[in-house]
């Protein structure tokens, strides 16, 4: 069935490192992906997205890789700051859905001083 | 301009209790979805609701129910509460003319005991 997973659990890097958060999904029908980032108490935070017929889409400080022959997808974060620390989740949309979104489990990156 | 609102921020209920969300979405956004995100895990979709009808549901038993008001604010409901329906109720809301990007409002904590 469709699933979105995640390597790692937990990931912790110095300030001002390179991060880099990895995604598995199962669904290669997927056309949409996002990274979300949520901290304690909060909702989840839009980062980036991109869509299948991407490999590659940068933000500010961030950039996300699709690699669609492994169904992977990865979030880096340039860097990285205490700002930064906070539970990050990849999200697809189901295939043939027009709305619905399914989450990982999420990676807690924890950015040391 | 304000994000997407819910209300209330947290609640307590006991078992057998009905429970009743509500969300209201960013100015001009006609798609509301709801998901619940028990502790330590993803979002996991419950309902999108678009133009006041549903348009998908996730594996959610009948005791959850929703619905959209012409405003385009939306309620959820759950009946007959069981400990397992403790989790962070997320809405989220998207504009129909964006490719799926959704903006999440800060979530309702319910606790039920």
């Amino acid at each position: 069935g469709e699933s979105v997973g995640l390597h790692l659990p937990t990931l912790s890097v110095q300030e001002g490192d390179n991060s880099i958060i990895n995604c598995a999904y199962s669904n290669s029908a997927s056309d949409y992906f996002i990274w979300y980032k949520q901290e304690s108490g909060k909702g989840p935070q839009f980062i980036i997205d991109i869509r299948s017929n991407m490999d590659k889409r940068q933000g500010q400080r961030v950039t996300v890789l699709l690699n669609k022959t492994v169904k992977h997808l990865s979030l880096q974060i340039a860097a990285t700051q205490p700002g930064d620390s906070a539970v990050y989740f990849c999200a697809e949309r189901g295939a043939g859905s027009q709305g619905n979104l399914i989450f990982g489990k999420g990676t807690k990156l924890s950015v040391k001083p | 301009d304000a994000g997407v609102t819910q209300s209330p921020t947290h609640l307590i209920k006991t078992r057998g209790q009905h429970v009743t969300l509500r969300c209201s979405p960013i100015s001009g956004h006609k798609s509301v979805s709801w998901y619940q995100q028990v502790l330590g895990q993803g979002p996991q979709f419950i309902f999108q609701y678009y133009e006041k009808e549903e348009r998908g549901r996730g594996n959610f038993p009948d005791r959850f129910s929703a619905r959209q008001f012409p405003n385009y604010s939306s309620e959820l409901n759950v009946n007959a509460l069981l400990l397992g329906d403790s989790a962070l109720y997320l809405c989220a809301s998207k504009s129909l003319s964006s490719y799926n990007e959704q903006f999440f409002g800060p979530g309702t904590r319910l606790t039920v005991l």
